[in-house]
């Protein structure tokens, strides 16, 4: 079974805190993707990378960066946490078109 | 840029009872899917359907696709109250092989016992 792990459940942050997500695949998968997800938006497409030290922006890059640095982990980064990045974050692989794996989701709050 | 929506919003239905989930999208497709979500957690893959298929089926779903509405319908049959998630339809417009999806924003479903 393929296994996406997220480093974190639950995360409390401050606000202006650097503050990274690590996202790590055990399939071998070259596309990676970081999503949000709130309460009446759905999932919303932050970055995605289709290989090693490639990204894409997403639809929603503004105040994330991502890094990857090896094909099984894909990391997102906010470079200076804000209230309105309070969020739910997916992780997701996939091996090309054929559907993606979530991790189990990081809830941050930052307060 | 959402493209998938999803309709009903919310949908509480008996334990045995069938249950009717529809998303529209707005441009061409290389595929649709459906996922499930259970509360606080990440989402899991049910069923994929390219767009040349008509319908599919996996256990008690079955997927059903006209391209010519731009619309999908997600059918649970006999349902249970472990069914209780919510859903969600994405579309694959085929960005290369990136596997990009854009989500709708789902359905929620009650199965009462």
């Amino acid at each position: 079974d393929v296994k996406v792990t997220q480093s974190s459940r639950y995360l409390v942050k401050r606000t202006g805190e650097k503050v990274f997500l690590e996202c790590v695949q055990d399939m071998d998968h070259e596309n990676m993707f970081w999503y949000r997800q709130d309460p009446g938006l759905g999932l919303r497409l932050i970055y995605f990378s289709y290989d090693v030290k490639m990204k894409e922006k997403g639809d929603i890059p503004e105040g994330y960066s991502v890094s990857r640095e090896k094909k099984e982990r894909f990391s997102l980064i906010l470079e200076s946490a804000s209230t309105n990045q309070t969020s739910m974050y997916l992780c997701a692989s996939s091996p090309t078109t054929r559907g993606q794996y979530f991790g189990p989701g990081t809830r941050l709050t930052v307060t | 840029s959402q493209q998938g929506e999803e309709d009903p919003q919310a949908l509480s239905i008996q334990e045995g009872e069938n249950a009717t989930m529809n998303c529209s999208y707005k441009t061409s497709i290389n595929n649709l899917q459906w996922y499930r979500q259970n509360s606080g957690r990440g989402l899991v893959h049910l069923i994929l359907i390219r767009s040349n298929e008509r319908e599919k089926h996996s256990g008690r779903l079955r997927v059903t696709l006209d391209t010519s509405k731009k619309s999908s319908s997600l059918l649970i049959t006999a349902s249970r109250a472990a069914d209780t998630a919510s859903y969600f339809c994405a579309t694959d417009h085929g960005s290369g092989n990136t596997g990009k999806l854009i989500f709708g924003q789902g359905t929620t479903l009650q199965v009462k016992p």
